[in-house]
């Protein structure tokens, strides 16, 4: 079955490192998205992509980077991990055509704490 | 500004109770998309229903039902004859072309259902 996973699903790691987190998805879907979910703030959106080769900022981008090279992949890196960027990361992703949008679905979730 | 509004945090019902999770949104596009999604103590989300601007219907799905009125911003959640495992937070999310049809979440709505 087609489906969308991420690893780790748990991370601990040191402030100043740079973390990757993968997203891969079987799907072939086109969109793909990365929410951070934090307790009073619910799900924010830090990037997403359309397709290959394409990446958009979302709300809470600062920090954050990702790349698109394939269509089932979308890893969203950390440059430098700060206590403020402990949270739980869900990946998504959904099909798209012209206006219209279809229903995203997440991955399990990565849990990251950063000391 | 917020998009989405889960004005009820928590909500306690008995079992066998029907239950409403209210969520009211905000977009100046014509064409917008509205999701409900649960998230149990396990932590993943799950896709429940889908709506959409140009299609405003009130529908059915098992226990699941939508009223989604245009003319007050709403999109209601209502759970017919609740179980102890729909325990859960629920997120009312929209997507619109300001966000790239990203899905801009509300804070949740935990709900607890007690036997």
């Amino acid at each position: 079955d087609a489906e969308i996973t991420q690893s780790p699903r748990h991370k601990i790691t040191e402030t100043g490192r740079q973390v990757t987190l993968a997203c891969h998805q079987t799907w072939n879907h086109n969109n793909m998205f990365w929410y951070r979910q934090d307790l009073g703030h619910g799900l924010r959106l830090i990037h997403y992509s359309y397709g290959v080769q394409d990446t958009n900022k979302g709300e809470v981008s600062d920090g954050y980077s990702v790349s698109r090279s394939n269509t089932e992949d979308l890893p969203l890196t950390l440059e430098s991990a700060a206590s403020s960027q402990t949270s739980v990361y869900f990946c998504a992703s959904s099909e798209f055509s012209g206006r219209s949008t279809d229903t995203q679905y997440f991955g399990p979730g990565t849990r990251l704490t950063v000391l | 500004a917020q998009k989405v509004t889960q004005a009820q945090t928590e909500i306690s019902v008995v079992e066998k109770e029907d239950v409403t999770l209210d969520c009211v949104y905000e977009t100046r596009d014509t064409t917008y998309y509205l999701f409900w999604y649960k998230q149990p103590p396990s932590g993943e989300l799950v896709f429940l229903i889908r709506g959409n601007s140009f299609d405003e219907q009130n529908e059915i799905s098992g226990r699941y039902s939508w009223n989604f009125q245009k003319s007050t911003s709403s999109f209601n959640f209502t759970i017919t004859a609740s179980q102890v495992v729909d325990s859960a937070v629920y997120f009312c999310a929209l997507s619109d072309g300001n966000s790239g049809y990203a899905l801009n979440f509300g804070k949740g709505t935990s709900l607890l259902v007690t036997p």
